[in-house]
């Protein structure tokens, strides 16, 4: 296995649902990150924590909000998603040197299906 | 805004046939990484390359690299039906805001026929 572990694997839930991601790397890395994988486009970078302090995304809505309580645990709590916002979700870790992106290590997923 | 673009889309050949990949981006960058992914399931890294690279091997994998035309090609040499997964690139093209991380083009789909 990659290290990076994420529970659960499916996940299916209704709009006025609250409802958490978890991830788990057991590799000593010191960044974190959330991924949404929406069929025919790109992976899309939804938050990077590095040394457990989140970089600003603003592009991501509310409704998704991370927490990282230490460098080996991440979530993403969900809360009134979209029909929309069904997609795969990964988590990823990595070493980072300064401010250059290294190779990443990624999570099987949380395949998420809104209802 | 999409960075890396892989060519073909989606390529079909026969097992022990050589694959060749390739990527295109925009802006200049720190490296640039390839990724696999089988059905379903997270991404794998395969390898990454530094803009004062030109030439990388692993195993059976060869990446090459031109800043000029900021482009990138895989190739895998004598594939095999396990290599049938989607490949990615992604780029590490650091602005200045540090916020920018790693941007992945949509794949190129590659099934090895038996």
């Amino acid at each position: 296995e990659t290290g990076v572990t994420q529970t659960p694997r499916h996940l299916v839930m209704g709009m006025t649902n609250k409802k958490s991601l978890k991830c788990e790397q057991h590799l000593g890395h010191n960044a974190m990150y959330w991924y949404k994988q929406s069929a025919k486009k790109p992976l899309e970078l939804m938050f990077v924590y590095s040394l457990e302090e989140r970089v600003e995304n603003n592009s991501v809505p509310s409704r998704f909000s991370p927490e990282c309580p230490n460098s080996s645990h991440l979530f993403l709590h969900l809360h009134t998603l979209q029909p929309e916002d069904s997609a795969l979700y990964l988590c990823a870790s990595s070493q980072q040197t300064g401010l250059t992106y290294n190779e990443q290590f990624f999570g099987p997923g949380t395949r998420l299906t809104v209802l | 805004s999409q960075q890396g673009e892989e060519d073909p889309q989606a390529l079909s050949i026969q097992e022990g046939e050589n694959a060749t990949m390739n990527c295109s981006y925009k802006t200049s960058i720190n490296n640039l990484q390839w990724y696999r992914q089988n059905s379903g399931r997270g991404l794998v890294h395969l390898i990454l390359i530094r803009s004062n690279e030109r030439e990388k091997h692993s195993g059976r994998l060869r990446v090459t690299l031109d800043t000029s035309k900021k482009s990138s090609s895989l190739l895998i040499t004598a594939s095999r039906a396990a290599d049938t997964a989607s490949y990615f690139c992604a780029t590490d093209s650091y602005s200045g805001g540090g916020a920018d991380g790693l941007t992945f083009g949509k794949g190129t789909h590659l099934i090895i026929q038996p």
